[in-house]
Formats: C-alpha cells, sequence, structure tokens
C-alpha cells in the first residue's frame, strides 16, 4: 500500500521556526513535493525534493532522506499568513502525486 | 509560473443533474492532468488521471461512468459529474503537469 505521515496540527508563535515533518511509504518514488493550501483555496506548490538533501526557497526550506523514508518542511521567521494546511505528496512515474493528510499550522501572535 | 484556470469557481445545482467543470493550463500544453476531489478538513484525492487523446485511468472507487472526464486538447480537459447527488458535495481541484504539477483555483460543487 501507500501511505504518508504527517502532524494533524502544529501551533507556533509569530516569528518562529517550524519543522513539519513527512514519512512515507509508497510503491514508486521520484521525489517529495510540499504545498501549502489556505482555507477555501487551492494548494501552491512550495518545494520540491528529487534528490537527498535541503532545498532552500526564501523562509521555506525542505529536506529529503530517501534512505530514511522521510522529509521535511522548515518555515523560518513565521508570520500570521503562514496559518494554513501543508501537505506533503510523494511524486511517482508520470507526475502522479499521493498526498499526505495534511498538516494544520496555526501561527498565534 | 504556470497558471491553471478552472470555470466555473462555485456551482449549486439539483439533484440529479450533470456538471460541467474546466481546467485550462493557460501558457503551457499539458499532456496530463489531474482531477481531485476534497472534503472538508481532508486531504486531496486523486479520482483520475487525465491524458490528451486517450481514455482517462480512474483510482479505485471512483465510478468513471459517473465522472466523465474528456482531454480533448493540450490545453482543456472537463469533468461531468453526472446524476450528481448530495453526497457529490465537494471541492473539485485539478491540476496540470509540467516540470511539477500546478494546481486550478478550485471549482466548489453543491448539490441540493
Amino acid at each position: 500500500g501507500q501511505s504518508l505521515e504527517q502532524p494533524s496540527e502544529v501551533t507556533a508563535v509569530e516569528g518562529a521556526i517550524v519543522q513539519i515533518n513527512c514519512t512515507y511509504q509508497t510503491s514508486g518514488f521520484y521525489g517529495l513535493s510540499w504545498y501549502q493550501q489556505h482555507d477555501g483555496g487551492a494548494p501552491t506548490f512550495l518545494s520540491y525534493n528529487g534528490l537527498d538533501g535541503l532545498e532552500e526557497t526564501g523562509r521555506f526550506s525542505s529536506f529529503l532522506s530517501r534512505s530514511d523514508s522521510y522529509g521535511y518542511l522548515l518555515l523560518q521567521e513565521l508570520q500570521m499568513k503562514d496559518s494554513a494546511s501543508y501537505f506533503c505528496a510523494v511524486r511517482n512515474s508520470s507526475y502522479k502525486l499521493i498526498f499526505g493528510s495534511g498538516t494544520r499550522l496555526l501561527v498565534r501572535p | 509560473g504556470a497558471v491553471v484556470s478552472q470555470h466555473p469557481s462555485r456551482v449549486i445545482c439539483k439533484s440529479g443533474t450533470s456538471v460541467k467543470i474546466e481546467c485550462r493550463s493557460l501558457d503551457f500544453q499539458a499532456t496530463t492532468m489531474f482531477w481531485y476531489r476534497q472534503f472538508p478538513k481532508q486531504s486531496l484525492m486523486l479520482m483520475a488521471t487525465s491524458n490528451e487523446g486517450s481514455k482517462a485511468t480512474y483510482e479505485q472507487g471512483v465510478e468513471k461512468d459517473k465522472f466523465l472526464i474528456n482531454h480533448a486538447s493540450l490545453t482543456l480537459s472537463t469533468l461531468t459529474v453526472t446524476s450528481a447527488h448530495p453526497e457529490d458535495s465537494s471541492f473539485y481541484i485539478c491540476s496540470a503537469a509540467q516540470d511539477t504539477q500546478y494546481f486550478g483555483p478550485g471549482t466548489r460543487l453543491t448539490v441540493l
């Protein structure tokens, strides 16, 4: 079967750093993507890791360890607007994505 | 970046009617598009993979006769929910594949 595990909820204060972990078990693996989704909106692409290591894009970084079937999204200098749901998604062949259950991030003042 | 549009953004219909949702890639050609459904506070569930010029590939448990998908061109895929019922009320999202998947803004369907 295929499964992705990520925490259901995370709370942090403005300006802090938060890490959202994702472990996966899938048949076929090309890479791990991260998406942000605000309530009522569509997912927005944040980051993609095809190889082991850290990818940095502004305040957001994503890490992948293929040997551990593990990745994380790191959000720095949290802002109120970062309150949203964050999904990890495994890409298998043909661009198909299998989504995790999502982590709801609440940023408090 | 790549832009994907969906139309309509919101639709309310009576039970038993059919609803068509369009998904367009505006600035690139997409051989492959995907259709997802998302219930409140849940994850995105892949319904089907839409391939230009060929039949869609449906995920397990998705009724292909109820959710008709047509991908007639490299920039347009349509999802038709036939004989919609209240349990079909959901947020339907399409995506188009380029270097990664780019999502449309979604269509909120409410079946009365």
